[in-house]
């Protein structure tokens, strides 16, 4: 079935380090896919979305591009702050209707100062 | 800005309790979720709606129930609580493809 593989975290880094964070999926036909970030004591949040191969999408400094021929969706950012500790959720879904989506299993960020 | 709502930010419930969650979005959204969140396990989805009276099961349904009377509601039933039901919820409502999460409910059950 659909699925989504994230890498396994806490992630912890220095402030102003460079991140990625990897995602992978499984899917028979061709998702959207999707970052969202939850801070501590809070829901999720759309952090960014890429509907077709090759696009981009980006907000406030993070980026990842939707690459179909390695089925990946992998989240970076250049420089990441204090403030960008929380947990990041990699999901994909399809155009069907109801939008259920497929969650990875979350990946923490720890940046520290 | 979607705003999606949950009734309670933290629950203390009893074995064998019935407990109700409410999620309410002011939006107009045909689509209504309701997923709990485990450490380790992401989020799962327990039912979703695709429009009022209208219920569809998710990946883990047992021990659950949903009402959606009215568009903007839609309620998560526990009819009775055990202690593998200790999670946090989170309700989401969609239009199209991107889902809105309101704060989440911790629910603990003794």
């Amino acid at each position: 079935g659909d699925s989504v593989t994230q890498m396994e975290g806490p992630v912890t880094l220095s402030e102003e380090a460079f991140l990625t964070i990897n995602c992978t999926y499984t899917a028979t036909g061709y998702p959207s896919l999707f970052w969202y970030v939850q801070y501590p004591g809070e829901g999720l949040q759309l952090l960014l979305k890429a509907t077709k191969a090759d696009d981009k999408g980006s907000n406030k400094g993070f980026e990842a591009t939707y690459r179909k021929e390695t089925t990946s969706f992998h989240l970076e950012k250049g420089s990441v702050q204090v403030s960008d500790s929380a947990v990041y959720f990699c999901a994909l879904s399809f155009d069907s209707g109801t939008y259920k989506y497929i969650f990875g299993t979350g990946t923490r960020l720890k940046v520290l100062a | 800005d979607v705003k999606v709502t949950q009734s309670s930010r933290y629950l203390v419930k009893r074995t064998g309790e019935k407990v109700f969650l409410e999620c309410v979005q002011d939006m107009d959204h045909e689509n209504m979720f309701w997923y709990r969140q485990d450490p380790g396990l992401g989020l799962r989805l327990i039912y979703f709606s695709y429009d009022v009276k209208m219920k569809e099961k998710g990946d883990i349904p047992e021990g659950y129930s949903v009402s959606r009377e009215k568009k903007e509601r839609f309620s998560l039933i526990l009819e009775s609580a055990s202690t593998n039901q200790t999670s946090m919820y989170l309700c989401a409502s969609s239009s199209q493809e991107t889902q809105y999460f309101g704060p989440g409910t911790r629910l603990l059950v003794l």
